[in-house]
């Protein structure tokens, strides 16, 4: 089993929709989790981070269900310039900070 | 701030010879390097992990004979390919870390190596 995994998707939805992405992770110990941003051919930016509260930044929603050891994602109000590949991350063990991605799941917005 | 460049952005060359990859955190000192690497409609898995001035840490099934990785100073890592194969063709993504127990990386733009 992969410790991070993704619907590949892609993902197509019209301007303006609103779109959800999950993502699973294996061990229960991990405990800092990001979404990043990738664009073709290009290097992943952070997103944002989740915590289990839950957090928001603008039209971006992220949560954590640490019982169930999933991650979340919700983009409210598509525009075209959210098309892009999205990472779950996590921080594995082993000191370091080592990130441990997803494989990411496309989203592509269309007019 | 927070801007790391990663130099060359694309290399093209033949099976055999060996590619160096450079990557520099521009303006700020950097604890800890990370070498990634990506094949095509994969994730970003990591090869090793680097701290200035000692030896870096490679995940398992790197090889590290293969993948030298020198961490000179505290701006500067840089990753050699060597006898490098088609195999070996793929996207090198570096980060650097700030400091230890702080989470955010910050990622190069990426090297892009074909090898023929």
């Amino acid at each position: 089993r992969k410790e991070v995994e993704q619907d590949p998707g892609p993902f197509n939805v019209p301007e303006g929709a609103t779109v959800a992405f999950n993502c699973t992770y294996s061990n229960s110990a991990s405990q800092s989790f990001f979404w990043y941003r990738q664009d073709c051919r290009k290097e992943p930016k952070l997103l944002m981070s989740v915590y289990s509260s839950g957090n928001e930044d603008g039209r971006f929603t992220a949560q954590l269900n640490r019982a169930s050891q999933y991650i979340s994602l919700l983009i409210r109000d598509s525009k075209l310039s959210d098309s892009a590949t999205y990472l779950c991350v996590v921080i594995g063990s082993g000191g370091y900070n080592k990130l441990i991605f997803g494989a990411g799941t496309r989203l592509a917005v269309h007019p | 701030g927070a801007v790391v460049s990663q130099h060359p952005s694309r290399v093209i060359c033949k099976s055999g010879t060996s590619v160096k990859i450079e990557c520099r955190s521009l303006d700020f000192q950097a604890t800890t390097m990370f070498w990634y690497r990506q094949f095509p409609k994969q994730s970003l898995m990591l090869m090793a992990t680097s701290n200035e001035g000692s030896k870096a840490t490679y995940e398992q099934g790197v090889e590290k004979d293969k993948f030298l990785i020198n961490h000179a100073s505290l701006t500067l890592s840089t990753l050699t390919v060597t006898s490098a194969h088609p195999e070996d063709s793929s996207f090198y993504i570096c980060s650097a870390g700030v400091a230890v127990g702080y989470n955010e990386q910050f990622f190069g733009p990426g090297t892009r190596l074909t090898v023929l």
